[in-house]
């Protein structure tokens, strides 16, 4: 199975804001097709996550352009930039490259 | 608007079964693979199973991998996780969501396994 590492565990920052969150996997996500499937979602406080990045940098629909992805192979890093009080959860990452499909144990950001 | 229902959920023993179900609407449901995605109480992540837009393709985490079967019924934008010999380790939100990506996530529905 592909583990997938996230760090920090958590972070605190201030509004406006940058931080960067890394997600290492124990395997290269690129497929067979040549795509890399690796996402990253926010869960806010009591919701159910939603997705922010796929294909590790497309930003999904609606999701500002302050969320960035970037990385290759094993790498992965999500940039948030200019923090906003929304964007307080718990980060994760997830593979799609391979069944089982895995998720990293999370990233909770908090405001200071 | 895409929205997603789960039902089905509740406090069941050990070793009984429960259904779940996941109402889909605003997409076109058959045009898509489903997931059911679980979160234990105060923990992370954990997939479960997908199934893919036709039912052709299943696969299902190997902690459920024969006591779970996810099904689907695209007449009724309806997507399905059966599961069987419940263990107290299954007590969870358990979500449904769409595509590979899982894109959009239900607002996920309780299951405690407990006498």
């Amino acid at each position: 199975d592909v583990v997938m590492t996230q760090t920090p565990v958590s972070m605190s920052v201030s509004l406006g804001g940058q931080v960067s969150i890394s997600c290492r996997s124990s395997q290269s996500l690129v497929h067979n097709n040549g795509n890399t499937y690796l996402s990253w979602y926010i869960q806010k406080p009591s919701q159910s996550p939603q997705l922010l990045i796929y294909k590790v940098s497309n930003r999904f629909s609606g999701i500002s352009d302050r969320f960035s992805g970037s990385g290759s192979g094993t790498d992965f890093t999500l940039k948030i930039s200019r923090v906003e009080p929304d964007d307080l959860g718990v980060y994760y990452c997830g593979q799609g490259t391979q069944y089982p499909l895995t998720f990293g144990s999370g990233t909770k950001l908090e405001i200071k | 608007e895409v929205q997603l229902v789960e039902s089905g959920g509740g406090l069941v023993q050990p070793g009984r079964s429960l259904k779940l179900s996941c109402l889909a609407s605003g997409f076109t449901f058959s045009n898509y693979g489903m997931n059911w995605i679980r979160q234990a109480p105060g923990k992370g992540l954990e997939w479960v199973a997908s199934i893919s837009s036709s039912s052709s393709y299943i696969y299902y985490a190997d902690t459920v991998k024969g006591r779970f079967t996810i099904s689907r019924d695209n007449a009724k934008n309806t997507l399905y996780l059966q599961m069987t010999s419940l263990r107290s380790e299954d007590t969870a939100l358990y979500y449904c969501a769409t595509g590979s990506y899982f894109d959009y996530w239900g607002q996920g529905v309780m299951v405690t396994v407990s006498s």
